[in-house]
């Protein structure tokens, strides 16, 4: 089982500033099929990034993804407030487990 | 418009059941695998359960195999959960996802006597 490790766990910003976000795998996540998704509180899990780097559709282009591997990064140029929610990194590689990090929260400072 | 709504949540004592599903509707169902994802309250998001597209291939997580059985009938778009011998560590809400782009709302299970 892949394990996905989500670095910080709460990143304490203001808006306008920058994010970067950590998720790290336990062994190389196939083809890049790694997502990353934003909630918030009372909220299903949107799509922000898939295959570590393309935008799903509508996603603004202040967010973005990199990485390769096991180590992926999602960054956020400027925060906006909407932008102040939890983020999950997920591996969906050639066969399941799809295995989730455990989230880090984005909060304003 | 892609649709996944998930019913069939609810209050259950333990060791009952419960069997959750999922409409799917705005895409070709039967051409799609599909998982089920719980997160428990203020915790992180679970990966439960995949079904293939027609059902050849099917995994669960440790945590509820041997309990919960995941299903699917494409001439119904639907996707189902049913789970069995269910604990306290199983309270969360359930949603139905099409990884990685489309998930449902949830439905809340709850088990507690």
């Amino acid at each position: 089982e892949i394990v996905l490790t989500q670095s910080p766990g709460t990143l304490s910003l203001s808006p306008g500033e920058r994010a970067t976000l950590s998720c790290r795998a336990s062994q190389s996540v196939s083809s890049s099929y790694l997502a990353w998704y934003q909630q918030k509180p009372g909220q299903a899990p949107r799509l922000l990034i898939y295959g570590a780097s393309s935008r799903a559709t509508g996603i603004p282009d202040r967010f973005s993804g990199s990485g390769s591997g096991t180590d992926f990064t999602l960054t956020i140029s400027r925060l906006e407030p909407e932008d102040f929610a939890v983020y999950y990194c997920q591996q969906y590689g050639s066969s399941p487990p799809y295995t989730f990090g455990q989230g880090t929260k984005v909060e304003i400072k | 418009e892609v649709q996944l709504v998930e019913s069939g949540g609810g209050l259950v004592k333990p060791g009952g059941s419960l069997r959750l599903s999922c409409a799917a509707s705005g895409f070709t169902f039967s051409s799609y695998s599909m998982n089920w994802v719980r997160q428990a309250p203020g915790k992180g998001l679970e990966w439960v359960s995949s079904i293939s597209s027609s059902s050849s291939y099917i995994y669960y997580a440790d945590s509820v195999k041997g309990r919960f059985t995941i299903s699917r009938d494409n001439a119904k778009n639907s996707l189902y959960l049913q789970m069995n011998s269910l604990r306290a560590e199983d309270t969360a809400v359930y949603y139905c996802a099409r990884t990685p782009d489309y998930w449902g709302q949830g439905t809340l299970v709850t088990v507690s006597s």
